[in-house]
């Protein structure tokens, strides 16, 4: 069983389109984030959530809007896309707020191809 | 500003020692963590360090120095299984986890 899951893989899509990623824990955790990993590597961040509550909002554009349903799920939307958006997004969770140790558990993440 | 620093590549033979720094400046500190990513995977967990010292877990051991803003992995009897990037992360006082840009390990026969 997949203790953190994304779809889709895989995503090729043209500018100015909308597209979603869909992430899904059955790891009972209370926080689920979002992160992109650019082309040097860096994770970077975007969103946190906390028992569906937003706690960490990084300086992405408004483009991207997060949607928590129930704290089980964080999806991540993104509005008219653009060339410099293409990169690895990763979903992750934790049992609470990263502190004391708690271990971030990643998804496979998502590779957005912008042309 | 908030800087993490790790080698960009580390070349080492399968069976030996390999050790991968990283330094670090942060708003605060509240631990550190040492991930593993394999090319095109997700990074996976290794260790957290938020006392000084070393912590072992089998041929991998973390190190940390407070003082210092200094933490290393250690890796020995190395497998080309090993061959990935590893990661630094530092939780800073907001509990906020700040990533370096990972160190690419490539090990040879």
């Amino acid at each position: 069983d997949t203790a953190v899951s994304q779809t889709p893989k895989y995503l090729v899509t043209q500018m100015g389109n909308d597209k979603s990623i869909k992430c899904e824990q059955n790891l009972g955790h209370d926080t689920m984030y979002w992160y992109k990993q650019d082309s040097k590597k860096f994770l970077k961040i975007m969103f946190s959530y906390n028992n569906k509550e937003l706690i960490i909002n990084e300086t992405v554009p408004n483009r991207f809007s997060p949607k928590s349903p129930d704290k089980a799920h964080l999806n991540l939307h993104i509005n008219s896309l653009e060339l410099g958006d293409s990169a690895v997004y990763f979903c992750a969770s934790s049992l609470g707020l990263a502190d004391s140790g708690n271990t971030i558990y990643f998804g496979e993440g998502s590779w957005l191809t912008v042309v | 500003g908030q800087n993490i620093d790790q080698p960009t590549e580390m070349t080492a033979t399968e069976g030996a020692i390999v050790q991968i720094n990283c330094t670090y400046q942060t708003s605060g500190f509240n631990g550190l963590f040492w991930y593993q990513q394999h090319a095109g995977e997700a990074p996976t967990f290794l260790s957290y360090n938020v006392l000084d010292g070393l912590e072992e877990k089998g041929r991998f051991s973390s190190f940390l120095s407070r003082s210092k803003g200094y933490s290393y992995l250690l890796l020995k009897e190395l497998q080309m299984k090993d061959s990935a990037s590893y990661l630094c992360a530092v939780l800073d006082s907001n509990y906020q986890l700040i990533w370096g840009a990972g160190t690419k390990l490539i090990i040879k026969p």
